[in-house]
C-alpha cells in the first residue's frame, strides 16, 4: 500500500506556465519530501517539508503542507522544457523508512 | 564522490536463474535501501539496512534476500527469478545522524527482465 497518492497522474502545460501537484496521505508524518525522476534515471531530492512547517521555498519550488487535511502540494513556477520529469511526495512517519505515491508525470512543452 | 553507483545497469535472467544485484555508496551513510519500480508507478521497499550487519523487511520482501557486510555496500539478491521480478530496482542511502530527515540519494537503477 502507499501512503502518498499524487494527483494528478499525468499533467501537460506550456513552457512558462504554473505547474501544480498534490500528494494526499493517510496517516500522521515527520516529514514530508518531493523528488524528480527524469526518464530513465534515478530519483533526486528536491524538497523537504517538516510536519510543523506550513510553506517552504526553494528557488522555483514551492511546497505547502496541511498536516490538519494530511495534504502536500508542490509548485514549479515558469515552468521549463527541462522540468519534464516524474515528481514524488514521500512521507517519513517517524520509521527509517519512506513511502513513496505513484507519481504525477509532468510534460513541459516548448 | 561518486555518491550511489549499482552494479549491472542491465541484465537479463531467466526464469529460476540466481543473481546478485549490488549498491555501494561513498558517502559514509548508515541507512541504505533497495526498492522497486514498476512501470508508471512509484517506488516499494523491498528491503532495507540501518546498520552494517543489520537487515530488515520493507513492503514487498518475498523472493529477495539482503546482506550488508560492509557499511558501504548492500547486496539484493535474488534466489530463483520469477517473471514477475521484472522491475528496474533501485538502490537509496541516507545520513543518521541528528538532524536526521532521511532524505535519500539514489542510484541510477538497474533494469531486470526475467523471462
Amino acid at each position: 500500500s502507499q501512503q502518498g497518492e499524487e494527483d494528478p497522474q499525468a499533467l501537460s502545460i506550456q513552457e512558462g506556465e504554473n505547474a501544480t501537484m498534490n500528494c494526499s496521505y493517510k496517516t500522521s508524518i515527520n516529514n514530508l519530501q518531493w523528488y524528480r525522476q527524469n526518464s530513465g534515471r534515478g530519483l533526486v531530492h528536491l524538497i523537504l517539508i517538516r510536519s510543523n512547517e506550513r510553506e517552504k521555498h526553494s528557488g522555483r519550488l514551492r511546497v505547502t503542507l496541511d498536516t490538519s487535511k494530511k495534504s502536500s502540494s508542490l509548485l514549479i513556477t515558469a515552468s521549463r522544457a527541462a522540468d519534464t520529469a516524474s515528481y514524488f511526495c514521500a512521507t517519513d512517519a517517524w520509521s527509517n523508512m519512506l513511502t513513496f505515491g505513484g507519481g504525477t508525470r509532468l510534460m513541459v512543452k516548448p | 564522490n561518486a555518491g550511489v553507483t549499482q552494479t549491472p545497469k542491465f541484465r537479463v535472467l531467466k526464469t529460476g536463474q540466481s543473481m546478485t544485484l549490488l549498491c555501494a555508496q561513498d558517502m559514509n551513510h548508515e541507512y541504505m535501501y533497495w526498492y522497486r519500480q514498476d512501470p508508471g508507478m512509484g517506488l516499494r521497499l523491498i528491503h532495507y539496512s540501518v546498520g552494517e550487519g543489520t537487515t530488515a523487511k520493507g513492503e514487498v520482501p518475498d523472493g529477495y534476500n539482503v546482506s550488508r557486510l560492509k557499511k558501504q555496500n548492500f547486496l539484493l539478491g535474488l534466489e530463483s527469478a520469477a517473471p514477475s521480478q521484472t522491475s528496474v530496482y533501485f538502490c537509496a542511502s541516507s545520513y543518521s545522524g541528528l538532524p536526521s530527515y532521511n532524505e535519500q540519494f539514489f542510484g541510477p537503477g538497474t533494469r531486470l527482465t526475467v523471462l
